[in-house]
């Protein structure tokens, strides 16, 4: 079993969807929730950073963490069509450097205008 | 602007060739490291490396060889050893001191092809 899960889709959704992209882990011990968004033939780059439990929102994007269920999952509200990328989450238990975070595969979202 | 710099966006190589994909930063990062990126199998660590003249190998070092000469530059050699040396690579950076987060800082990527 690995570490994180992420469903690779693709997904597709039309313009102004709510998206709700997910991951599920199995370390208690990460405190440290990502998200990145990835462009095709482009570096990650940071979307959403959460320590803990809770929720984090950032204009369209709410990052949501459940540790009890070791589930994290990212919301786009009125979804663009620049909003198409791949979106990988991450995870750390923190304290041991960049080398412990642990990736999802990425799910890759499509939205149609 | 402060930012992780890749070259060559894309390299073609003949089977049996060692190629060298290069990696500056200038965010004045402790630690950088190496990832690979294949469809639908997310970033897989090569290498890693949280101070000048020290590296670390990580999940699929095999194949790879890396230097750390200096604290913005972590070159990457892909060696002829490397049995499937085809696949997008990315560098990334992060703080070391403090608390580590494990947030990373990636570049745009080198697109490696073997011919």
């Amino acid at each position: 079993q690995k570490e994180v899960e992420q469903d690779p889709g693709p997904l597709s959704v039309p313009e102004g969807a709510i998206v709700s992209l997910n991951c599920t882990y199995s370390n208690s011990a990460f405190q440290y929730f990502m998200w990145y968004r990835q462009y095709s033939r482009k570096g990650p780059e940071l979307l959403m950073y959460t320590y803990s439990s809770g929720n984090k929102e950032d204009g369209r994007f709410t990052a949501q963490v459940d540790k009890s269920s070791k589930y994290i999952s990212l919301f786009i509200r009125d979804s663009q069509p620049s909003d198409s990328a791949t979106y990988l989450c991450a995870m750390s238990a923190g304290g041991g450097g960049g080398f412990k975070t642990i990736f999802g595969a990425g799910t890759r979202l499509f939205v149609k205008a | 602007d402060g930012g992780i710099t890749q070259s060559p966006k894309y390299l073609f190589r003949k089977e049996g060739q060692n190629v060298t994909l290069s990696c500056e930063q200038n965010l004045n990062h402790d630690a950088m490291y190496w990832y690979r990126q294949d469809p639908g199998q997310g970033l897989r660590l090569i290498y890693y490396s949280q101070i000048v003249n020290d590296f670390q190998k990580g999940d699929i070092a095999e194949g790879y060889s890396v230097s750390r000469e200096k604290k913005e530059s972590f070159p990457l050699t892909v060696t002829s050893a490397q049995k499937n040396p085809t696949a997008f690579y990315l560098c990334a950076s992060s703080i070391q001191t403090g608390v580590n987060t494990g947030e990373l800082f990636f570049g745009e990527g080198s697109r490696l092809t073997v011919l």
